[in-house]
């Protein structure tokens, strides 16, 4: 049973354009949500996180959106790079155990 | 150290043969997560630890795959008799908190059963 549902699989942008991955989750216990980059052969670097007290956090271009009453967050790159092409994995883990709970990964391609 | 260290980066077995995997945590972290993952890129948790002591175990298949943090050694995740379809990158983690805390990874150890 999936518990976060990530969508799209894949998605390709062209460079400076806005890149939109989003997540849905079932589970109201989840209370921190985190967005993974994976590059090929590397482990899932920490991206950005928000709590569920929060509707937007912003770092730098990477934006999350977070909708409590919909269970829905979501990832915006802002002026998307060809640095920025790499996998993007949203989580979510819940306040009684620390282990995560991860979507299927979006594909992310930035064409110059 | 300030990364999650582990080894080997690859490892082939055999089938039926027994592999072996290594995570050393980053230091000051309590907490310690092993993850699966297979070719389609999804996570399977497998488990974590709070210092020695297993914390949530429920990914496990416990017939063939044991895992241990013991104090002053790395942690770390074992097959006996590996299968075709363990073939797959484990990823160690580490946190510093139960909750609400950021989830740090290794580089991955990449596991091909032959």
């Amino acid at each position: 049973q999936q518990q976060v549902k990530q969508s799209p699989q894949s998605l390709i942008v062209q460079k400076g354009g806005i890149s939109i991955i989003n997540c849905a989750y079932e589970n109201t216990a989840f209370d921190y949500f985190p967005w993974y980059q994976q590059f090929p052969g590397k482990g899932p670097a920490l991206l950005i996180a928000i709590r569920p007290d929060v509707s937007e956090k912003k770092e730098g271009r990477f934006t999350i959106s977070f909708n409590k009453s919909a269970k829905q967050f979501s990832l915006h790159i802002m002026d998307s790079q060809p640095g920025d092409s790499a996998t993007y994995f949203c989580a979510a883990s819940a306040y009684n155990n620390n282990d995560m709970r991860f979507g299927a990964g979006t594909r992310l391609t930035v064409k110059p | 150290g300030e990364e999650v260290a582990q080894t080997p980066k690859h490892l082939v077995r055999g089938e039926g043969q027994k592999a072996k995997l290594y995570c050393a945590p980053i230091k000051g972290h309590s907490y310690v997560f092993w993850y699966q993952q297979v070719l389609k890129n999804e996570f399977k948790f497998l488990i974590s630890f709070q210092n020695e002591n297993v914390f949530d175990e429920t990914g496990m298949p416990k017939e063939r795959f044991s895992a241990k943090c013991l104090p002053n050694s790395p942690c770390s995740l074992e097959i006996q008799a590996t299968k075709l379809e363990d073939s797959a990158v484990y990823f160690c983690a580490s946190s510093q908190y139960q909750n609400r805390s950021p989830i740090y990874f290794g580089e991955g150890s990449w596991l091909t059963v032959v």
